[in-house]
């Protein structure tokens, strides 16, 4: 159990939808980062926000966006959704954008199907 | 640019046999380096971390790694794999220079036999 709580656990969309993932931060955790874990390869690093604003990006396109609220919450939103999009998604907190200083704790992350 | 690659995609060991899983990384500074173990459906949970001092580390479940500068590794080591260590490992490197972030290996699924 990392405290860190990520929903649905599934979700499968239609090629050009929108979908929104969420994810619930340890208490206390003003950092969250999210990562894309395709089929056979490791997480890649998506965004990660500190206190409500994008506090640094990877190589993924704008329709690739997120939210952090206050209350330890946030989400991810990708619009147009492709095919290769396909993965499960990570979300992991941490009490400061400096990980090195502090653990990042991983949720059980969403997986997304694209048809 | 860093890296971090983890040569065997699959290992396949018997229970209460040794293991080790190999890890190489590409970093210009001082490398942060962990490992991670992912069960199926599951999130990925912290075995241990390096960030300096003794070279080898010790973590849960009884992994340890040890680090190796002139290699460039941080290969993870166990004396006697039990059959509920069959997972995914990841072998990561976090990047100091901008956002601190992950960059992961691709991960090495290991199988235990009974």
């Amino acid at each position: 159990e990392t405290g860190v709580t990520q929903s649905p656990t599934h979700l499968i969309k239609t090629r050009g939808q929108q979908v929104t993932l969420r994810c619930s931060s340890q208490s206390g955790h003003n950092t969250v980062s999210w990562y894309q874990q395709a089929l056979g390869q490791g997480p890649q690093f998506i965004f990660q926000y500190y206190r409500e604003e994008e506090n640094g990006r990877g190589n993924f396109p704008p329709r690739f966006s997120g939210l952090q609220f206050p209350n330890y919450s946030s989400e991810l939103n990708v619009n147009a959704l492709e095919l290769d999009d396909s993965a499960l998604y990570l979300c992991a907190s941490s009490l400061s954008p400096e990980v090195v200083d502090t653990e990042a704790f991983f949720g059980q992350g969403t997986r997304l199907t694209v048809v | 640019a860093q890296s971090v690659t983890q040569p065997d995609i699959h290992i396949t060991v018997s229970e209460g046999a040794s293991l080790e899983l190999r890890c190489n990384y590409s970093y210009g500074a001082t490398p942060y380096l962990f490992w991670y173990v992912q069960s199926p459906g599951q999130g990925l949970q912290l075995l241990l971390k390096y960030f300096s001092g003794d070279t080898l580390v010790q973590g849960i479940k009884g992994f340890e790694a040890e680090f190796k500068r002139s290699q460039s590794s941080f290969n993870l080591r166990k004396p006697s794999v039990h059959w509920s260590d069959a997972a995914e490992y990841f072998c990561a490197v976090v990047t100091t220079s901008g956002t601190y972030k992950y960059i992961f290996g691709t991960g090495t699924r290991l199988k235990v036999l009974a």
